[in-house]
């Protein structure tokens, strides 16, 4: 499968302040993905990355809110912008390759002060 | 609505015990299921999925449309079972994964 290196693995931030969390694979992947689980959550989808399409966005997350930079085929960056401490979640990256199904990063947790 | 429903957030056996964790799920379209585990402190990671009809550590499942059920077993419990289970199911076409609320599973000694 996939290798997944995602970063930071944590932080703390001001309220206000942007976080941009970085994804990197080791192999080409059409299709990324960002995802959030809040405390005591499930995980649910922020938006698909797709190189050379803009990004798209699952209900209740906007562009403003969560840019997404998929510049090639083994990277993705999610920005949380203006940040609240209702932002403070573990964000995940995850990639699907036909034969291999999805793999996960290991997430970077942000809290928000 | 495509929707995945595990109703247990929390569920504590004894060792050597069987465990069954609970999955169903809401799809108009052919489902396809996939149960991940994910370890203390390690990333999630896929444990099965329903077309391979595999068993990984010990587990199965087993897809039943009729119920809408992939529920996840095991005969025997290990302590090394102890994880985290989210029960997900592939939206056909965007490729997507909606998840359910996922169940701790603890194994006592």
């Amino acid at each position: 499968s996939a290798v997944i290196s995602q970063k930071p693995s944590r932080d703390i931030c001001q309220r206000g302040t942007s976080l941009t969390i970085q994804c990197q694979v080791d192999s080409q992947v059409t299709m990324m993905f960002w995802y959030r689980q809040q405390p005591g959550q499930s995980l649910t989808l922020i938006a698909t990355a797709n190189q050379g399409s803009e990004a798209t966005y699952e209900s209740g997350f906007v562009i403003d809110k969560f840019p997404i930079s998929r510049p090639n085929l083994t990277f993705s960056t999610l920005t949380v912008s203006n940040m609240s401490p209702e932002d403070s979640s573990i964000y995940l990256c995850s990639v699907f390759r036909t034969n291999y199904g999805y793999t996960f990063g290991s997430g970077t947790r942000l809290t928000v002060v | 609505a495509q929707r995945v429903t595990q109703p247990e957030k929390l569920l504590s056996v004894f060792k050597g015990a069987p465990v069954e964790l609970k999955c169903n799920y809401s799809y108009s379209g052919s489902p396809e299921l996939f149960w991940y585990v994910q370890y203390s402190r390690q990333r999630l990671q896929l444990l099965l999925r329903h077309i391979s009809r595999e068993s990984i550590k010990g587990f199965t499942a087993d897809l039943n449309k009729g119920e809408t059920s992939f529920h996840l077993k095991k005969p025997f419990a290990q302590e090394e079972d102890s994880a985290m289970y989210y029960c997900a199911l592939l939206i056909q076409g965007a490729q997507k994964l909606v998840f359910g609320q996922g169940t701790r599973l603890t194994i006592n000694p």
